[in-house]
């Protein structure tokens, strides 16, 4: 089993729609958790950062993680065709700052 | 602002050769990774270093070797390059501790025929 689990898709919703990301973990040791976007041919770039459960807000986008069930979630508000990207998922336990586990990816398209 | 370079950003190579491939970071970061990315497969660590000269292996470090003789560059070796090893290449670096983010380059496609 993998550490972190990813649907891979591909997602396709109208513009305007509210999308739901999600991730699946095994390792309860896992603190930190992070939503990476990356574009065809881009290198991933950091979206979102939440450390332990809870929400965290910007803009458009909403980071939730849920502990006791070992999920997390990413939500995009009125999405926009430039939304249109693979989203990671990632996460990593204070105990192994160097490592970062990564999800395999969303692959998400925005239809006008 | 961060930048991690990659030297090339597509590359073909023939079977038996012996790759190069590099990275450089700007910001004095202590961790510096490679990563292979493959539809289905996702990231998967092939090797990263901590410190200059320091290396450890990922989850798929065979068939590649790394070296780090200086602290801003981290280089990828494909000592044979196998048509299995065609792939999105990225490297990314990071400061040491807790809760940083982790940069990457914008990738190298490596076509091996």
């Amino acid at each position: 089993q993998k550490e972190v689990e990813q649907d891979p898709g591909p997602l396709s919703v109208p513009e305007g729609a509210i999308v739901s990301l999600n991730c699946t973990y095994s390792n309860s040791a896992f603190q930190y958790f992070m939503w990476y976007r990356q574009y065809s041919r881009k290198g991933p770039e950091l979206l979102m950062y939440t450390y332990s459960s809870g929400n965290k807000e910007d803009g458009r986008f909403t980071a939730q993680v849920d502990k006791s069930s070992k999920y997390i979630s990413l939500f995009i508000r009125d999405s926009q065709p430039s939304d249109s990207a693979t989203y990671l998922c990632a996460m990593s336990a204070v105990s192994s700052a160097s490592k970062i586990i990564f999800g395999s990816g969303t692959r998400l398209s925005i239809r006008p | 602002d961060v930048k991690v370079t990659q030297s090339s950003r597509y590359l073909v190579k023939r079977t038996g050769e012996k790759v190069f491939l590099e990275c450089v970071q700007d910001m004095d970061h202590e961790n510096m990774f490679w990563y292979r990315q493959d539809p289905g497969l996702g990231l998967r660590l092939i090797y990263f270093s901590y410190d200059v000269k320091m290396k450890e292996k990922g989850d798929i470090p065979e068939g590649y070797s790394v070296s780090r003789e200086k602290k801003e560059r981290f280089s990828l070796i494909l000592e044979s390059a196998s048509t299995n090893q065609t792939s999105m290449y990225l490297c990314a670096s990071r400061p040491t501790g807790v809760g940083y983010e982790q940069y990457f380059g914008p990738g190298t496609r490596l076509t091996v025929t």
